[in-house]
């Protein structure tokens, strides 16, 4: 039973480069997230998705881009990475505030980045 | 825009002890969350209070939610070794938004 998914989980970049970080969860969850988390700052939320096709800004959105073709996928970009982007990325989904769902996020194993 | 607040953000105590974790938020919610992290893990759902006067409890740890004073408490009963983490409260930012604003959390360590 896989859960959530993060690829990579580590990552080194220079300054200027590109990359993504891809979240998969496989149990039919309508939301997913992305938190940043560091030192002393708690997780912040980066940006969010209510189901395919669909994405939010949260508090922190600058310098990302994400996209949510499918369900099951939520991926999270950044084009030019800047030293401020060094931190551990969580994803996270949730069924909903439905009459059969609490709205509980699960979470991922996190994907640790480093920019140089 | 919703602040979630906790305190303290460090606690060390000894085993055997009680103490009390406090959130508070700044705007009308009534579901509120907590999770536990342990040291380069990943956040694992503790408690969910959904109604104001909510309590909820398992084992050495007890949540309970008011909204009318925008707090919620996790009670840590006879504290244990096990117990050491980081706790975080979580607030759904608003009916229908599913946008989900995390505390900076409280570091516990419960030495022997």
């Amino acid at each position: 039973n896989a859960g959530v998914t993060q690829t990579p989980k580590f990552r080194v970049l220079k300054t200027g480069q590109s990359m993504t970080l891809l979240c998969a969860q496989d149990m039919n969850h309508e939301y997913m997230y992305w938190y940043r988390q560091d030192p002393g700052m708690g997780l912040r939320l980066i940006h969010y998705s209510v189901g395919e096709g669909t994405t939010a800004k949260g508090e922190v959105p600058d310098g990302y881009n994400v996209s949510r073709l499918k369900k099951q996928n939520f991926l999270l970009g950044l084009e030019s990475a800047a030293p401020s982007q060094t931190s551990v990325y969580f994803c996270a989904s949730g069924l909903g505030q439905g009459a059969r769902d609490t709205g509980e996020l699960f979470f991922g194993e996190g994907s640790r980045l480093t920019v140089l | 825009e919703l602040k979630v607040e906790q305190n303290p953000l460090f606690l060390s105590m000894q085993e055997g002890k009680n103490y009390t974790i406090y959130c508070n938020y700044s705007t009308t919610s009534d579901r509120l969350y907590w999770y536990r992290q342990d040291p380069g893990k990943s956040l694992e759902s503790l408690f969910v209070l959904l109604s104001n006067g909510a309590v909820k409890q398992e084992g050495r740890l007890m949540a309970s939610l008011d909204t009318k004073a925008r707090l919620s408490t996790l009670h840590i009963t006879a504290a244990v070794h096990d117990l050491s983490a980081t706790y975080f409260c979580a607030v759904d930012a608003g009916s229908g938004t599913y946008k989900y604003i995390f505390g900076t959390g409280t570091r516990l360590k419960v030495l022997a």
